[in-house]
């Protein structure tokens, strides 16, 4: 029984295009967040999402957009992507208080 | 925010040898550090945490240290295998979803 799932596990696309990458977690956890890991090994967080309240870091493009239909989800949305976009992301959950983070498998996207 | 910077970025060790990362904090709010180790193409995993009321956390091989006075917390891997070599990544959190992840050291363990 996977934790934290994440689909697509591959991500091939043109740049300009708009897509997205959905997550999951059946750990009963309040909290989601999206990180981006480029080719440098970089582990940067993106969003979390905690109670309804939505952190972003403000380093992240408004053409990415997280969007949470209910607690165990926390999809990504991408739009108008480029060739920098190219890069592995995660999604993690954790229980607040124990902030222990939980990652799904990642997406290996690649912009072409 | 918060600011977590961890040194060195890249750390090579003989195969039985001890091997130590460092991390600085700068937020004195943050009270929780966790440790995750991430292989080869595989996702980040907690190896070990340690909170702010705690001085050192140890498992087996290996050990966290927190000085919450000079804000520095470091990991401790001793004995240190082949199947040692990830990248291993520290954090700082002060709950509600702000956490602070370090750079990331790159372990290589030679045998």
């Amino acid at each position: 029984d996977t934790a934290v799932s994440q689909t697509p596990k591959y991500l091939v696309t043109q740049m300009g295009n708009d897509k997205s990458i959905k997550c999951e977690q059946n750990l009963g956890h309040d909290t989601m967040y999206w990180y981006k890991q480029d080719s440098k090994k970089f582990l940067k967080i993106m969003f979390s999402y905690n109670n309804k309240e939505l952190i972003i870091n403000e380093t992240v493009p408004n053409r990415f957009s997280p969007k949470s239909p209910d607690k165990a989800h926390l999809n990504l949305h991408i739009n108008s992507l480029e060739l920098g976009d190219s890069a592995v992301y995660f999604c993690a959950s954790s229980q607040d208080g124990g902030e222990t983070q939980y990652f799904g498998p990642g997406t290996r996207l690649l912009v072409l | 925010g918060e600011n977590v910077e961890q040194h060195p970025s890249t750390l090579s060790v003989q195969e039985g040898d001890s091997a130590v990362i460092k991390c600085t904090y700068s937020d004195s709010a943050s009270n929780y550090f966790p440790w995750y180790k991430q292989e080869l193409g595989k996702r980040p995993q907690l190896i070990i945490d340690i909170r702010s009321n705690v001085g050192e956390k140890k498992d087996q091989r290996i050990a966290v240290t927190l000085n919450k006075t000079a804000k520095h917390f470091s990991l401790h891997i001793t004995e240190t295998q082949p199947e040692d070599s990830a990248v291993y990544f520290c954090a700082a959190s002060k709950g509600a979803g702000k956490s602070t992840f370090g750079d990331g050291t790159t372990l290589t363990v030679k045998p």
